[in-house]
């Protein structure tokens, strides 16, 4: 059973235009939710990532939307640029020393970004 | 160096090899993670190696073997591998602070594995 739901798998939004991905979770244990951008031949890089103590978190042209009654959180990306094409996953963790840090991770959105 | 190293980048090897994958990470953390990448997957956890503590992923078959000497080096020990092994095996590390809130993963580039 899959902990982290994303949506969509690929997405295509123009130069200039705002990129949303979606993700969903079940486990309301889940205190940590951490973005992650892709990029071909590189691991993953921290994005950005929120608490569930604030709805939203912005860095500079990303944001984060959170929604705790929903289990839903979602990923923003305004004035879309050709270099933001890449690979996002959200994930989601319990943080305390018992869990070991364990992520568990979306399936991943493939962003492409026409000039 | 800085950040997570791994080693080899490409690694092609057939069903009966023996091989092995390095990952050492020089950020002073505490705990180091094996991930698989597939085509079409999630990334599935492999292996935590964490506060001296070791946790694996029941469903990942004995012809992967992880070792941890020390906490700034990871190994993964490969033998008799399967096609179906064929992907991209990041390591990644964290800090575990007890009582304290941490970070995420800094992930290294990723070894890409085909097995033929």
């Amino acid at each position: 059973q899959q902990q982290v739901k994303q949506s969509p798998q690929s997405l295509i939004v123009q130069k200039g235009g705002i990129s949303i991905i979606n993700c969903a979770y079940e486990n309301t244990a889940f205190d940590y939710f951490p973005w992650y951008q892709q990029f071909p031949g590189k691991g993953p890089a921290l994005l950005i990532a929120i608490r569930p103590d604030v709805s939203e978190k912005k860095e500079g042209r990303f944001t984060i939307s959170f929604n705790k009654s929903a289990k839903q959180f979602s990923l923003h990306i305004m004035d879309s640029q050709p270099g933001d094409s890449a690979t996002y996953f959200c994930a989601a963790s319990i943080d305390r020393v018992s869990t070991l840090g364990r992520l568990y991770f979306g399936r991943g959105t493939q962003l492409t970004v026409w000039p | 160096e800085t950040g997570v190293t791994q080693t080899p980048r490409h690694l092609v090897m057939g069903m009966t090899n023996k091989k092995s994958l390095k990952c050492e990470q020089h950020l002073g953390h505490n705990a180091m993670y094996w991930y698989k990448q597939s085509a079409k997957k999630p990334l599935e956890l492999m292996f935590v190696y964490s506060l001296e503590e070791r946790v694996e992923n029941n469903s990942v078959p004995s012809r992967f073997s992880p070792e941890c000497p020390n906490s700034s080096h990871l190994f993964l020990h490969l033998h008799t591998l399967q096609p179906e092994d064929s992907a991209l095996y990041l390591c990644a590390s964290s800090q575990v602070v007890p009582g304290s809130r941490r970070d995420g993963y800094t992930f290294g580039s990723g070894t890409r594995l085909t097995v033929v």
